[in-house]
């Protein structure tokens, strides 16, 4: 198993352009998060999804769109990136059965 | 919502000696408690966790307890060691109607350094 995967591990936009952060499990999990963490904030929810085709905002949902098309993918895009989104991203996931979050190695985004 | 505050931010120790971060939260309808630990350049990891009924839980050298009165629960590691060192997270949640506990809040992390 690899577990919770996310690509890419690094990431350099300039303000305004956008791009798609890609998780995906493979623990048939229903649930899948996106976080965002940045110093002194600890960990804040940006959207979640409960099922295939189903998504919610989070805490911190403002500047990013979620699909969940297929139950093992999460994606988290933005479309006109700005600088106060640099940040580490982290994806999770979690099955009906459980209430551990399994979390990837997460994607730093640098925003200029 | 629920909030959740966790302290010190940051704690220095000296090997072997015992840490305990704090945490407290505002909705009494959390019912599950977890910990997390987060080294270096990874994501968080699941160390223990407990629920509100039960008021103490060990594991090896690290233990958590919870006081549902003062809405507050503790992580305790003994005899601490250098690997140790990461940070730590707090996090409280409410059972959805699913009946898992599926959404969590974090606090903001403790940054634990264990000084050989």
């Amino acid at each position: 198993n690899a577990g919770v995967t996310q690509t890419p591990k690094f990431r350099v936009l300039k303000t305004g352009q956008s791009m798609t952060l890609l998780c995906a499990q493979d623990m048939n999990h229903e649930y899948m998060y996106w976080y965002r963490q940045d110093p002194g904030m600890g960990l804040r929810l940006i959207h979640y999804s409960v099922g295939e085709g189903t998504t919610a905002k989070g805490e911190v949902p403002d500047g990013y769109n979620v699909s969940r098309l297929k139950k093992q993918n999460f994606l988290l895009g933005l479309e006109s990136a700005a600088p106060s989104q640099t940040s580490v991203y982290f994806c999770a996931s979690t099955g009906i059965l459980y209430n551990e979050q399994f979390f990837g190695p997460g994607t730093r985004l640098t925003v200029l | 919502g629920e909030n959740v505050e966790q302290h010190p931010s940051t704690l220095s120790v000296q090997e072997g000696d015992s840490a305990v971060i704090k945490c407290t939260y505002s909705d009494s309808a959390s019912n599950y408690f977890p910990w997390y630990k987060q080294e270096l350049g990874k994501g968080p990891q699941l160390i223990i966790d407990i629920r509100s009924n039960v008021g103490e839980k060990k594991d090896q050298r690290i233990a958590v307890t919870l006081n549902k009165t003062a809405k507050h629960f503790s992580l305790h590691i003994t005899e601490t060691q250098p690997e140790d060192s990461a940070v730590y997270f707090c996090a409280a949640s409410i059972r959805g109607s699913g009946g898992s506990n599926y959404k969590l809040t974090f606090g903001k992390g403790t940054l634990l350094t264990v000084n050989p």
